[in-house]
């Protein structure tokens, strides 16, 4: 099985200052059709998550473009240009190489220093 | 416009059983899979399972399999999470979440309370 790892667990950011999380996977994250999925989510207090990125790096529908995805193989980041005070959360990467099995990462805490 | 809209809070005692369920529009509902993740309390995502109502085929998490019963009934375009006997360990909150390749959206969550 896969095992996603993200750095760091927690990250203090100052309003408007970047902000960046990683993720690493057990095992490379590139389907037989070429495609890596890994995607990131937000999960902000009491609500469900959210789908950010997609395919590494691409925003999904309705996402600010502070935020962005790299990475390939078996690591990858996450990046908030300027982080808003509506950016406080959990972000969570997420793999479906092996889809239908989904493996999350442990989650990583954005709060606001 | 996509949505999935799960049942709402449940109190149960253990031993009880128990379906939840989650009902997609705007959307062909027997075109992408449906996936339950678990949320316990202050604690991340865990993938539980995942049901394709086009032909209801299902798939588990070893964690979870034996414990809980995924099922869709396509023609009200609703896909269900069942306990037969729940335990205190059940409790947590439980989202339904659609795919094709990768999650794009998700239920509201279902929050489960298991307490005698």
């Amino acid at each position: 099985d896969i095992v996603m790892t993200q750095t760091p667990l927690s990250s203090p950011v100052t309003l408007g200052q970047p902000a960046s999380i990683s993720c690493r996977s057990s095992q490379s994250l590139v389907h037989s059709d070429g495609n890596t999925y890994l995607s990131w989510l937000q999960q902000r207090p009491g609500q469900p998550p959210r789908l950010l990125i997609y395919k590494i790096s691409n925003r999904f529908s309705g996402v600010p473009d502070r935020f962005s995805g790299s990475g390939a193989g078996t690591d990858f980041t996450l990046k908030i240009s300027r982080v808003e005070a509506e950016d406080v959360g959990v972000y969570y990467c997420m793999q479906a190489t092996q889809f239908p099995t989904w493996t999350f990462g442990q989650g990583t805490k954005v709060e606001i220093k | 416009e996509v949505q999935l809209v799960q049942s709402g809070a449940e109190v149960k005692k253990p031993g009880e059983s128990l379906k939840i369920s989650c009902k997609g529009s705007g959307y062909s509902f027997t075109s992408y899979w449906i996936g339950w993740v678990r949320q316990m309390p202050g604690k991340g995502l865990e993938w539980m399972g995942i049901i394709y109502p086009g032909d209801s085929d299902t798939r588990y998490s070893p964690s979870f399999q034996g414990q809980v019963t995924i099922s869709a009934d396509k023609s009200i375009s609703t896909a269900y999470l069942q306990w037969s006997s729940l335990k205190a360990s059940d409790t947590a909150m439980y989202y339904c979440a659609r795919a094709q390749d990768e999650i794009d959206y998700w239920g509201q969550g279902t929050l489960v309370t298991v307490s005698s």
